[in-house]
């Protein structure tokens, strides 16, 4: 069965430094990944995803991911946090099938 | 296009009254999903439409819950009786595929307390 994983509830970083969130993910074929991003009160927002080809992918507002097969990852990256930010990130799993699976979330918090 | 448009976006009611969510999916969008996020069980799939017809509604927690899309830019959830621990933030997506092969665009949610 499908599942994603995202290790860190909780991740406090100051602005302009650099981030990294993870996510690994457990699917038997070539999954498709996505990075979602909630700010309070709203709903999600899709900030890049991965379907084949090349592993590193960029997406909206400065963020990267690379997909890493052998550790069945995605971790999302951004060099210079900003403090806008700060809020609830999502890595989800999508099999083509179905439906998306999304991990627990990860809140960042930025302080100046 | 506005996006996915949900209302109410609070709502607050009575433990056993009569709930009911809108939603108006991005035009041209042929699939639609609702989800429940509580801080407890994160974000759960509860049902999706595809082409105003229910595909999938194994996440739909009991039968006090029932959604329906009578046309292509309508969908409501509705909750009856409601429980408190129905309170949860409900969102409605909505996408042109499934899964893998489609972003799905999501509203911004409708906050239900039941007390």
């Amino acid at each position: 069965a499908q599942s994603v994983t995202q290790p860190d509830i909780h991740i406090t970083v100051s602005e302009g430094a650099s981030l990294e969130l993870r996510c690994n993910y457990s699917y038997g074929a070539t999954p498709y990944l996505f990075w979602y991003v909630q700010s309070p009160g709203q709903g999600l927002q899709l900030l890049l995803k991965y379907f084949s080809g090349d592993t590193l992918v960029q997406g909206i507002k400065g963020f990267e991911a690379e997909f890493k097969r052998s550790q069945s990852s995605f971790n999302l990256r951004k060099p210079s946090v900003h403090w806008s930010d700060a809020a609830e990130y999502f890595c989800a799993v999508g099999t083509g099938a179905n439906n998306l699976f999304f991990g627990t979330g990860t809140r960042l918090t930025v302080i100046p | 296009d506005a996006g996915v448009i949900q209302s109410p976006r609070h709502e607050v009611t009575e433990m056993g009254q009569e709930v009911t969510l809108r939603c108006k999916p991005i035009s041209g969008h042929d699939y639609l999903f609702w989800y429940r996020q509580t801080m407890m069980r994160g974000l759960e799939l509860l049902i999706y439409f595809n082409n105003n017809v229910p595909i999938d509604d194994s996440g739909m927690p009991e039968d006090r819950f029932s959604a329906k899309m009578p046309n292509a830019s309508f969908s409501t959830l509705k909750i009856q009786p409601s429980e408190p621990r129905d309170s949860a933030v409900y969102f409605c997506a909505s996408s042109f595929y499934i899964g893998g092969l489609s972003e799905q665009y999501f509203g911004p949610g409708t906050r239900l307390t039941v007390t």
